[in-house]
């Protein structure tokens, strides 16, 4: 019954370091969400898994943003080349295909990022 | 983009006062969700609205839907100290499994 998991919860890095940041789902919800949430902004939709089907990447920013989800589960937001203007906290959230669920998303707590 | 803008940034009231919250948006939704985020981290689930209905409630929030005005309401009665935290409006163009364009929030402070 665990709720939706990210590490780490928080990362320094340097300008120019690629950073990994995984996100563990609800156990059986079959879609997930990246948001990212820059300083006293609202959040800002970046990729979307729904099952087996093609992401919908409509939200990178640039193409040093990716993002993987293996295996119907767990999903790994890849940023390269980090810049300052990528500090943020990065959220993660998945929801149910069920139907009477599938329109509630369900938030980790998210990592904060800084790149110095 | 962000889909619209909540009114007020920020909102002081002293415990037992009623909150009022204000979302507006720019496009055609199937619903409208508000969530509530303390201390900056993860967002909390607290009420969605459809686009056909006009009200709704949850305990002691009331939320309201204008389509026509493209804007919607949170009401919170009765607010706690625990209730200080931002609470943010999104939206969704369908139904289902859909990335929400949220808003940038409103900071409410319940003073006890």
């Amino acid at each position: 019954g665990a709720g939706v998991s990210q590490s780490p919860s928080n990362k320094v890095t340097e300008k120019g370091k690629d950073v990994e940041l995984r996100c563990d789902p609800i156990s059986g919800h079959t879609a997930l969400y990246w948001y990212r949430q820059s300083l006293g902004q609202g959040l800002e939709f970046l990729i979307y898994f729904q099952g087996n089907s093609a992401p919908d990447k409509s939200g990178l920013p640039s193409d040093r943003f990716s993002a993987e989800r293996t295996g119907g589960s767990v999903s790994t937001l890849t940023i390269q080349r980090t810049q300052q203007e990528d500090s943020a906290v990065y959220l993660c959230a998945s929801s149910s295909y069920d139907r009477a669920l599938r329109e509630t998303q369900y938030f980790g707590p998210g990592t904060r990022l800084l790149v110095l | 983009s962000q889909q619209g803008e909540e009114d007020p940034q920020a909102l002081s009231i002293q415990e037992g006062e009623n909150a009022t919250m204000n979302c507006s948006y720019k496009t055609s939704i199937n619903n409208l969700q508000w969530y509530r985020q303390n201390s900056g981290r993860g967002l909390v689930h607290l009420i969605l609205i459809r686009s056909n209905e006009r009200e709704k409630h949850s305990g002691r929030l009331r939320v309201t839907l204008d389509t026509s005005k493209k804007s919607s309401s949170l009401l919170i009665t009765a607010s706690r100290a625990a209730d200080t935290a931002s609470y943010f409006c999104a939206t969704a163009r369908n139904s289902g499994n859909t990335p929400l364009v949220f808003g940038k929030g409103t900071r409410l402070s319940v003073i006890a």
